[in-house]
């Protein structure tokens, strides 16, 4: 089945450090990929969103890259803030979004 | 624009009892979707509409019912709630075709007893 997979375990980082999400798919070719912040309580948020024919994207400090090689997509956060701290999911889009199971971010002061 | 709203926030059920959770937008959005969130299980899509009158089973549609006469409106209905059921519903929408962000609702949290 179309699957999207996100390392469970949470990311702790130091402030002003970069954050490295991965999110790897099997099963099929999303012609999209999706990047969501979820706050504890609340539903997700859309952040960006990356074409299959596009190797990277970015907006503000975040950077999101696509390879169709290794089925991968890596979300950075550069010069991150406690701010930041939150669950990021990914998402692949054909015809329906299917996510994966998100990732925590903790950014400790 | 008041977004995706979802009623109630808060529900609690006995095994066996039906109800409806609301879901409607305000963006006329043909794409329409309902997700289930548990605990190690992510998001999981439950069913979803591509426009008035057309309804679509997701991942786990199983003890759930929808339909969707309008195109701002698309509820979720537990026809025999079950204790699997508990979980916090997402409701969401955007504009039909790839490429294009999903608006999310508040969501509804029920428990079944």
């Amino acid at each position: 089945s179309q699957k999207i997979e996100q390392n469970s375990e949470a990311l702790n980082i130091q402030e002003g450090k970069t954050a490295t999400l991965t999110c790897n798919y099997t099963n099929y070719s999303p012609a999209y990929l999706q990047w969501y912040r979820q706050d504890p309580g609340r539903g997700p948020v859309f952040l960006l969103l990356i074409r299959e024919n596009e190797k990277e994207k970015r907006k503000e400090r975040l950077k999101v890259t696509f390879d169709t090689t290794l089925k991968q997509s890596l979300f950075h956060i550069t010069a991150s803030q406690p701010a930041d701290s939150a669950t990021y999911l990914c998402a692949g889009d054909t015809d329906k979004l299917i996510f994966g199971t998100g990732t925590r971010l903790q950014v400790f002061p | 624009n008041a977004g995706v709203t979802q009623t109630p926030k808060f529900q609690v059920l006995k095994t066996g009892q039906s109800m409806t959770l609301q879901c409607a937008q305000d963006m006329n959005h043909e794409y329409m979707s309902w997700y289930r969130q548990d605990p190690g299980m992510g998001l999981r899509l439950i069913h979803y509409s591509v426009g008035a009158g057309i309804t679509d089973q997701g991942e786990v549609p199983n003890g759930y019912n929808v339909s969707r006469s309008t195109t701002e409106d698309f509820p979720l209905r537990l026809l025999s709630a079950a204790p699997s059921q508990t979980s916090v519903y997402f409701c969401a929408s955007r504009l039909a075709g790839g490429r294009h962000e999903q608006f999310f609702g508040p969501g509804t949290r029920l428990t079944v007893l």
